[in-house]
């Protein structure tokens, strides 16, 4: 079965860190870019942050460079984005999701997305 | 970079066609891919590329692009599609992927 499933998620204080997961299954994971798409409450969709196939290149959304840092594990078939320094405006379900077609170098779609982890920075 | 801008809302009474804008800088000019969110729900991959349908999405949602706007359009309308509808695009200009600000369509 073809899936994503997100974990990691919690609440945490401001200026605290957690480090969310992304395990995927029934499909070649090392062939596809992975991404993490958020949602803050009642709010639209945010892309926060892409990792090609391979891992030779990351693109973060502005507001969280140098603070969040995606990475993936191929041979554990699982992605990651490790989040220091949070701060309320980061409260948001966090979505994984995988680029459509194999080999792809941006420009692409995410045809496939987890049922999301949910992210609370109190304050 | 650029959010793409997108009506807030969009109402059709069933059985209608629904279209639903996407606008920005040369939108015309870059691949265009379309989402619809129900509520406490993962988003769904509608259109991509412009005007391809995953497997599984009925013929009645179809995409074009012109200029600088993109457009989504549902045809025959169900009770179903009631949803908000996001776009979505890779900003050349930030080497970011940037989704539209998002449509509430709503089913009369």
């Amino acid at each position: 079965q073809v899936q994503l499933v997100e974990s990691g998620g919690g609440v945490v204080q401001a200026g605290g860190s957690l480090r969310l997961s992304c395990l995927a299954s029934g499909f070649t994971f090392s062939s596809f870019g992975m991404t993490w798409v958020r949602q803050a409450p009642g709010k639209g969709l945010e892309w926060v942050a892409l990792m090609w196939y391979d891992g030779s290149k990351k693109y973060y959304v502005d507001s969280v460079k140098g603070r969040f840092t995606i990475s993936r594990d191929n041979s554990k078939n699982t992605l990651y984005l490790q989040m220091n320094t949070l701060s309320a405006e980061d409260t948001a379900v966090y979505y994984c999701a995988r680029e459509t077609r194999e080999f792809s170098m941006s420009y692409d779609a995410f045809d496939m997305w987890g049922q999301g982890t949910k992210v609370t920075v109190s304050s | 970079s650029d959010v793409p801008t997108q009506p807030p809302s969009v109402s059709v009474a069933p059985g209608k066609t629904a279209r639903v804008t996407c606008g920005g800088n040369n939108i015309g000019n870059k691949p265009v891919h379309w989402y619809q969110q129900k509520p406490g729900q993962a988003p769904v991959l509608v259109i991509y590329y412009d005007n391809d349908r995953p497997s599984g999405i009925p013929e009645r949602f179809s995409g074009s692009t012109s200029g600088n706007a993109a457009t989504l359009t549902i045809n025959r309308v169900e009770a179903g599609d009631e949803a908000d509808y996001f776009c979505q695009v890779w900003d050349t200009s930030s080497d970011h992927y940037v989704f539209g600000t998002g449509t509430k369509v709503t089913v009369l």
